[in-house]
């Protein structure tokens, strides 16, 4: 099976946009999704199929996925919005994900 | 509202064996592929295993492969996870976590996670 990279660490000025990157191979050829984590909760799903946004994600929140590389875009971020985000996908009957990355609003 | 509660884990020697389960409240739990998704102390996420609707496909990593059993109770509207020759390097909190789509489509992405339960493996 496959690996999904993502930086380490991003930092982003509040009200500033932000992308974190996800790179594997062919990931364009899979579908990709993005977690969030803040610090001692569970995960929370942000996009799945590529770019849709579940039922309550605000629309800030959008994401692509061509080619290898799979990227999640934050507008207008906020200090909420200061979390681990994961990238995950689906490669030949195995769930991958990212190391993840951390972002920093400030 | 939906929600997946798990249980079982706890503090168990290298080799041993720990059960974990996950029971889901709000939904029925039938109708979704579930799976297992640990996270080591300040680490990151890793997949565990997976298992179809009916029961009948299980998908596990290789790091747990011929070690972890995943299984499933859709009367009770429960999951659960047999981990059997534990290592140091199992020790992590163990979220239960419910496919979004009723569809093999799209591949799995996880809508709705427990709060997890910390299994630590240490003699």
């Amino acid at each position: 099976s496959g690996e999904l990279t993502q930086p380490p660490s991003v930092s982003v000025s509040p009200g500033q946009t932000a992308s974190i990157f996800c790179s594997g191979d062919k990931l364009g050829d899979k579908f990709a999704s993005w977690y969030q984590q803040r610090p001692g909760q569970s995960p929370v799903l942000v996009i799945f199929q590529d770019t849709k946004r579940p039922s309550g994600v605000p629309d800030r929140f959008s994401a692509s996925n061509s080619g290898n590389t799979a990227t999640l875009t934050i507008s207008g971020a906020q200090a909420m919005d200061e979390a681990d985000y994961y990238c995950q996908a689906w490669d030949n009957t195995v769930v991958i994900f990212g190391g993840g990355t951390k972002l920093t609003v400030l | 509202q939906a929600q997946l509660v798990e249980s079982g884990g706890g503090v168990v020697q290298p080799g041993r064996s720990l059960r974990l389960s996950c029971v889901a409240s709000g939904l029925t739990l039938s109708n979704y592929d579930m799976h297992w998704v640990r996270q080591a102390p300040g680490k990151g996420l890793e997949w565990v295993a997976g298992i179809s609707d009916n029961g009948r496909n299980n998908y596990y990593a290789d790091s747990v492969k011929g070690r972890f059993t995943l299984s499933r109770d859709n009367s009770k509207n429960s999951l659960f996870l047999q981990l059997n020759s534990l290592r140091p390097e199992d020790s992590a909190t163990y979220y239960c976590a419910k496919d979004e789509s009723t569809s093999a489509t799209f591949g799995p992405a996880f809508d709705l996670w427990g709060q997890g339960t910390f299994v630590t493996v240490s003699s």
